[in-house]
């Protein structure tokens, strides 16, 4: 069974350029999120999807990211401008949601470094 | 809010030490425990998880973890450490019935053949 994918594993960028991720979840994995994973901490929640709804997304920066999963699979973040702040590893995870037992899925990460 | 401490940034062991990190979360409710594992260049994947029942649980690899509930804990351990167990290693919850999952900030284990 083929795991979370993510792409690209690595960007690079200058600051104020425009960047997007994206990530296939596990098939029938009803539930995606976006993780953000800085230098030394643990992630944090970005975004999470129901199906194509976004139902949590109180921690996405909304004035320069946004995010899709228009048909319910597959999702893109993207972030414009990027800002050097902005470097960090972002995480794409799926699960089962309701039917599931909690676990998450991750995939290996975009790791994103804006100059 | 809910919260995770994760004490020990930075551990360094020899092989065949034995291994407690720990793990603390704030919440009042009942939650879900996991014990997330990154090894290097790969993707978090899960070690363990408590959900209900026995309090001690066991994962892949040798690892065990025990929920104290009076203590608001759930440490991580494993009797002899192995090289290749060398590794960051996230402690995480989420309120029962939920599915937005908490992280620690992680600690990174070295082991030293």
């Amino acid at each position: 069974e083929a795991g979370v994918v993510q792409s690209p594993r690595y960007k690079i960028i200058e600051k104020k350029q425009p960047v997007a991720f994206w990530c296939n979840p596990i098939s029938g994995h009803n539930t995606l999120y976006w993780y953000l994973q800085n230098l030394g901490q643990g992630p944090e929640l970005l975004i999470r999807y129901e199906n194509e709804e976004a139902v949590d997304d109180s921690q996405l920066p909304k004035d320069r990211f946004s995010a899709e999963r228009l048909k319910g699979v597959d999702s893109t973040l993207k972030i414009q401008p990027a800002e050097l702040g902005d470097s960090a590893v972002y995480l794409c995870a799926s699960s089962l949601g309701d039917r599931g037992t909690g676990e998450l899925f991750f995939g290996e990460g975009s790791r994103l470094t804006v100059l | 809010a809910q919260s995770v401490s994760q004490h020990n940034h930075h551990v360094i062991l020899s092989e065949a030490a034995s291994l407690e990190l720990g793990c603390n979360y704030s919440y009042g409710g009942t939650v879900n425990l996991f014990w997330y594992v990154q090894y290097p260049g790969q993707h978090l994947q899960l070690l363990l998880k408590y959900f209900s029942g026995d309090p001690l649980v066991k994962g892949i690899k040798g690892f065990e973890a025990e929920f104290i509930k009076s203590k608001f804990s759930f440490n991580l351990r494993k009797p002899s450490v192995q090289w290749s167990d060398t590794a960051e290693y996230f402690c995480a919850v989420n309120a029962r019935g939920t599915d937005k999952l908490i992280f620690g900030t992680g600690t990174r284990l070295q082991v030293f053949p």
